[in-house]
C-alpha cells in the first residue's frame, strides 16, 4: 500500500490528452512539492517534472504538472507512443521524515 | 554529461549481504548526494534512504533501517549501498539517484541504471 495513491492504469489514442492523479495528504503533497517520474520498459526511472510544474532539460513541454490541495496530476498532451510506460509521482513526507512514491500508473497508447 | 554508472548483478543466499556501488561522473561529486531505491519485480518504486557526499550524513527509511549502511568515497566519486540480513523479498533492482547534498526530497534528477541483486537459497 503506498502512500501517495495513483491509478493503476490509463490509457489514450494517438495525439489525445491523458491525466494521471496522485492523491496524499496534507503531511506530503499538500506541504510539500511533487516530483514525476517515466519509466521506459526496462530502463531506469527518468525526472519528468519537478517542484510541481517545472521541466528538467530536454523534457517536452507536452508534459506538464499541476497540484491543488492533497492532489496532484501529470498531463500528457498530444500523445505518443513512445509515452508508454509507467508513471510515478514522489513527495516528501512530514509523517514519515523521507520521500514516498505513489504505486505507480502504467500508461498505454492504443 | 552527469552519469552514475552502478555495479553489476548480483546473486545472494539468504542472510548473505550484499555492497552495490555507484560511480559518480560529470559533477562535482561533493556538491550533492546520493539517494539510494529498489524495484522489487513488476512492482514500484520505494526509497531506501539518503547520503550526502558533501558532509557523510545519512538517512535511511525505517523499513531496512539497521540492515542498511551507504556510504562514500569522495576520491573516486563512487557512492555504496550495503544491505545486509538478506531476505527473499529484497530481491528487486537497485538504483542509485544524485540528490541534494543537503536534504533529499524526492528530486532525483540523474539515475544509474540499476543493479538486480537475487536472494534465493
Amino acid at each position: 500500500q503506498s502512500v501517495l495513491t495513483q491509478p493503476p492504469s490509463a490509457s489514450g489514442t494517438p495525439g489525445q490528452r491523458v491525466t494521471i492523479s496522485c492523491s496524499g495528504s496534507s503531511s506530503n503533497i499538500g506541504t510539500n512539492y511533487i516530483y514525476w517520474y517515466q519509466q521506459l520498459p526496462g530502463t531506469a526511472p527518468k525526472l519528468l517534472i519537478y517542484r510541481n510544474n517545472q521541466w528538467p532539460s530536454g523534457v517536452p513541454d507536452r508534459f506538464s504538472g499541476s497540484k491543488s490541495g492533497t492532489s496532484a496530476s501529470l498531463a500528457i498532451s498530444g500523445l505518443r507512443s513512445e509515452d508508454e510506460a509507467d508513471y510515478y509521482c514522489a513527495a516528501w513526507d512530514d509523517s514519515l521524515s523521507g520521500p514516498v512514491f505513489g504505486g505507480g500508473t502504467k500508461l498505454t497508447v492504443l | 554529461q552527469v552519469q552514475l554508472l552502478q555495479s553489476g548483478p548480483e546473486v545472494k543466499k539468504p542472510g548473505a549481504s550484499v555492497k552495490v556501488s555507484c560511480k559518480a561522473s560529470g559533477y562535482t561529486f561533493t556538491n550533492n548526494g546520493i539517494t539510494w531505491v529498489r524495484q522489487a519485480p513488476g512492482q514500484g518504486l520505494e526509497w531506501m534512504g539518503w547520503i550526502s557526499a558533501y558532509s557523510g550524513n545519512t538517512k535511511y527509511a525505517q523499513k531496512v533501517q539497521g540492515r542498511v549502511t551507504m556510504t562514500t568515497d569522495t576520491s573516486t566519486s563512487t557512492a555504496y549501498m550495503e544491505l545486509r540480513s538478506l531476505r527473499s523479498d529484497d530481491t528487486a533492482v537497485y538504483y542509485c539517484a544524485r540528490d541534494s547534498a543537503t536534504l533529499t526530497t524526492g528530486w532525483f534528477d540523474t539515475w544509474g541504471q540499476g543493479t538486480l541483486v537475487t536472494v534465493s537459497s
